[in-house]
């Protein structure tokens, strides 16, 4: 139980153009899911907290109007990286909560974004 | 800020022995702390949870423990196995919220 996955597992894109990542729950209604970013051997970077059915929480320094983040039901979040540039190729993964008062977070795959 | 430290150098270790890694956290009490493991190009994948008022946990081959006045976590694997190689990383409890901070993680390295 409590399977978390992303798709796609890896994108390549051209610089300027948008891309979206999907996170889905798959066994479990997650009401918050996080978004984080990791670059190559460095820690885990929250970028925003996404619960069901209202904006994303996003953390100091990540702009909301580049990576827009939509938590449209309890087993959907996506992400897309908007007029995406090569400093935004990195490893994208999205966790999230099975419940309320929980805390252990599940996590997908990842989604390894290249920018070119 | 809130600071978590993991040893940034790679642990090597034989098989068949005890691995200890560490997590020092500095300016935070966080009301629990986490260990996860992580492959290469993978998600973390959740292992164990210890609260603030818990001295030792135990999963299997697993203990982690945390001592809140040292504001340090020690993650045990005994009896290792090569298939235990990869990177782990601790995880405290940012707030209320339930967001993370994390350290960089170790990464482990168990040899044949």
């Amino acid at each position: 139980g409590a399977v978390v996955s992303q798709h796609p597992s890896w994108v390549i894109c051209k610089s300027g153009t948008s891309v979206k990542i999907e996170c889905r729950s798959l066994d479990f209604q997650a009401t918050t899911m996080f978004w984080y970013r990791q670059f190559p051997k460095q820690s885990l970077m929250l970028m925003a907290t996404s619960n069901e059915g209202s904006k994303a929480t996003y953390e100091q320094g990540v702009e909301k109007d580049k990576f827009l983040i939509n938590h449209a039901s309890l087993t959907l979040s996506t992400l897309t990286v908007t007029s995406a540039h090569p400093e935004d190729s990195s490893f994208y993964i999205c966790s999230a909560m099975v419940g309320a008062g929980t805390d252990t977070q599940y996590f997908g795959p990842g989604t390894r974004l290249t920018v070119l | 800020s809130q600071k978590i430290e993991q040893n940034s150098e790679a642990l090597n270790i034989q098989e068949g022995k005890t691995a200890t890694l560490t997590c020092n956290y500095t300016n935070y009490s966080p009301a629990y702390l986490q260990w996860y493991r992580q492959d290469p190009g993978r998600g973390p994948v959740f292992l164990l949870l210890i609260r603030e008022n818990e001295k030792e946990k135990r999963k299997e081959r697993l203990k982690v423990t945390f001592d809140t006045t040292l504001k340090q976590s020690l993650f045990h694997i005994t009896a290792s196995q090569p298939a235990d190689s990869a990177t782990y990383l601790c995880a405290l409890a940012a707030n209320s919220n339930y967001q993370l901070i994390w350290g960089a993680g170790t990464k482990l390295i168990i040899k044949p």
